[in-house]
């Protein structure tokens, strides 16, 4: 069954460091997402990605963070100088539509120390 | 912007017990609305999906229900067993997700 892989699954990293999160959405998805998962709290939209671009994006997602596809098949989150508060779970997910089912990987764990 | 509650936040019962999931939100325009299981620091597994045009929706011990105009969606769970300890989450889709905080649903053996 198609999924979605997110690497890596765990990552540490120091305040300051850039990072970057790896997905692989489902191959015929057209529609891509990243939210995140403060520990102990709800499961927040970060932004939307479609034709190459930006098509939504909360308050979260600062100068700090961008998108990018590089290629036909990953779909890429950094985090330009990471901050303590942005410790938390992120996850990708993607459907082939907006009103159609959101497939989501199983999650990166980021701590920033 | 779309609010998502999601009531009780915590429930505990003994096995065999069906159990009862509330989720209401606040902008009746959606597509979609999901279900998800989530278990301590794991992904989000897809349970059930009802589109805005359905009532319901099943899948083996599980029955969603969706009432679109007044905001709320059920999720029941038939004689439920200890693996059905998890918490779960509701999540309504126009253009992205927006997710209540969860039920964490306890099954006593």
């Amino acid at each position: 069954e198609p999924e979605v892989t997110q690497t890596p699954s765990h990552q540490v990293t120091q305040m300051g460091q850039e990072v970057i999160l790896r997905c692989v959405p489902i191959s015929n998805h057209l529609y891509f997402y990243w939210y995140r998962q403060i520990l102990g709290q709800k499961v927040e939209f970060l932004v939307s990605f479609y034709n190459n671009e930006i098509s939504e994006k909360s308050e979260i997602f600062d100068d700090q963070f961008s998108v990018e596809r590089p290629d036909g098949s990953n779909f890429t989150l950094k985090i330009r100088s990471t901050k303590l508060e942005d410790s938390a779970m992120y996850f990708c997910a993607s459907n082939e539509e907006t009103n159609t089912e959101a497939f989501f990987g199983q999650g990166t764990r980021l701590t920033v120390v | 912007k779309q609010e998502v509650t999601q009531i009780p936040a915590a429930l505990s019962v003994p096995e065999g017990e069906n159990l009862v999931l509330n989720c209401s939100f606040t902008d009746s325009a959606i597509y979609n609305l999901q279900w998800f299981r989530q278990d301590p620091g794991k992904g989000l597994t897809s349970l059930l999906l009802i589109q805005s045009s359905q009532r319901e929706q099943t899948s083996g011990r599980l029955n969603a229900s969706l009432d679109k105009s007044s905001g709320r969606s059920t999720l029941y769970i038939a004689a439920s067993q200890p693996g059905d300890s998890a918490t779960y989450l509701c999540a309504v889709a126009y253009y992205k997700l927006s997710f209540g905080a969860g039920t964490t649903v306890t099954v006593r053996a």
